[in-house]
């Protein structure tokens, strides 16, 4: 099926763990981001890439490890995940720079006990 | 700083009862204005994006609308199926990072 996919979409782990969470895209779109999404920040963009093995940091990347060997996949590593990282997860693609909508996925509810 | 505002927080409406939702920014240099759609448990929808002050862009029973300073997003004779959280981002200056408001939940009753 065309389209965003994340997986899991629900993770419990535990303090510690590393985890990864999974981004898919179909379309073959240039760009891919990482956002968390928590209660009172609004959506907040962790890591993006404009192309394969081009990645950039955004505004909350500290704990957090992303890798672009493939247009289509986004994969986002949480190296050591911590209680402070329990969130909901949007991965989101665009096919070109500048001021156009992005597509998300439905997100991955991940929690840290 | 720049910086994206919604009000209000949330709003409750009857079916058919027209609003309006309010996004004020500040930033340099507005590159796009954009409005989302997030239903419980998903990913946001894409509506509209909005370049220049004086835009407008209608969906259905909404209509966006920009001015130098905010965008607002009027429903007009809702429907309980318009019940969703609605989101405002920009994207200013040369930082291709998108700017994004808390968000308004909307709630429509029959």
């Amino acid at each position: 099926d065309a389209g965003i996919t994340q997986s899991p979409r629900y993770k419990i782990t535990e303090t510690g763990r590393q985890v990864t969470l999974m981004c898919h895209q179909t379309w073959s779109h240039s760009y891919m981001f990482w956002y968390r999404q928590d209660l009172g920040h609004g959506l907040r963009l962790i890591y993006y890439s404009a192309a394969a093995d081009i990645t950039d940091k955004g505004e909350v990347p500290d704990g957090y490890v992303v890798s672009r060997s493939k247009t289509e996949n986004f994969p986002l590593t949480l190296e050591s995940a911590t209680r402070s990282q329990t969130s909901v997860y949007f991965c989101a693609s665009s096919d070109r720079q500048g001021p156009y909508g992005y597509t998300f996925g439905s997100g991955t509810r991940l929690t840290v006990v | 700083e720049d910086q994206v505002t919604q009000s209000p927080e949330a709003l409750r409406l009857q079916e058919g009862e027209s609003s309006s939702l309010n996004c004020s920014y500040t930033v340099s240099g507005l590159r796009g204005l954009f409005w989302y759609r997030q239903d419980p448990g998903k990913g946001p929808e894409f509506l509209f994006t909005l370049y220049s002050a004086g835009e407008e862009k209608e969906k259905e029973r909404l209509k966006a609308t920009l001015t130098k300073k905010e965008s607002f997003l009027h429903i007009t004779a809702p429907k309980p199926e318009d019940s969703a959280t609605y989101l405002c981002a920009v994207q200013a200056g040369s930082n291709y990072q998108l700017i994004w408001g808390a968000g308004t939940k909307l709630i429509i009753k029959p």
